[in-house]
């Protein structure tokens, strides 16, 4: 299993531009989450989804999009960048509750600058 | 008041030396507890989960305080590989998501 994975790796974009963060995971998990982390803040939720087809907002979704159609890939979408963006992106996902285990996993981050 | 809060550190302590972290949690219908670990630059992974009954994995024991919304880790022997940022996470109920404290920051000195 390739687990979490995210791409790009890195990411520079100017302000006011538009990309998609991707992320997919091989473990059949219906839950899964997309975090940004910035010095001192910690990692905040920005968007969530617990199955194809549903997803919620997080603490910080403003300028964020996201959808859910396969179990396997919950994209990110920033729409218009602004370098408050600058950050580094987690995607994670974990089984459903009650599923044995809690174990939340992470992709290896996406580091996204944007000037 | 943040839902869950760490102090953030950073703690320097020498190799061998035992080191406790705390963590307090404000919702009391929270219903799993884990400790987490970061490297720096590395995404978040799983150190532990915490159990009512307290539990140990090797030097690391985690402990938890129903009554008073505690969670605590305690390393024994610190390495130098030890050197992390260690996050504190509760879940509160069915399937909502993770919340994660700020982390407390680790360094191990030779």
């Amino acid at each position: 299993n390739a687990g979490v994975t995210q791409t790009p790796k890195f990411q520079v974009l100017k302000t006011g531009q538009s990309m998609t963060l991707q992320c997919a995971q091989d473990m059949n998990h219906e839950y899964m989450s997309w975090y940004r982390q910035d010095p001192g803040m910690g990692l905040r939720l920005i968007h969530y989804s617990v199955g194809a087809g549903i997803t919620d907002q997080g603490e910080v979704p403003n300028g964020y999009n996201v959808s859910r159609s396969t179990t396997e890939d919950f994209p990110l979408r920033l729409l218009s960048a602004a370098p408050s963006q600058t950050s580094v992106y987690f995607c994670a996902s974990r089984p459903p509750t009650g599923g044995g285990t809690d174990t939340q996993y992470f992709g290896p981050g996406t580091r996204l600058t944007v000037l | 008041r943040k839902e869950v809060e760490q102090d953030p550190g950073p703690f320097n302590v020498p190799e061998g030396a035992t080191v406790a972290f705390n963590c307090t949690y404000s919702n009391s219908a929270s219903q799993s507890f884990f400790w987490y670990r970061q490297d720096c630059r590395k995404e978040p992974k799983l150190l532990m989960s915490v159990y009512s009954s307290g539990n140990e994995d090797g030097r690391f024991t985690a402990q938890l305080n129903r009554a008073s919304q505690y969670i605590s880790l305690l390393i024994r022997d610190s390495k130098l590989s030890d050197s992390a940022t260690y996050l504190c996470v509760v879940r509160n109920s069915g399937n909502t998501p993770l919340v994660f404290g700020k982390g407390t920051r680790l360094s191990v000195i030779a």
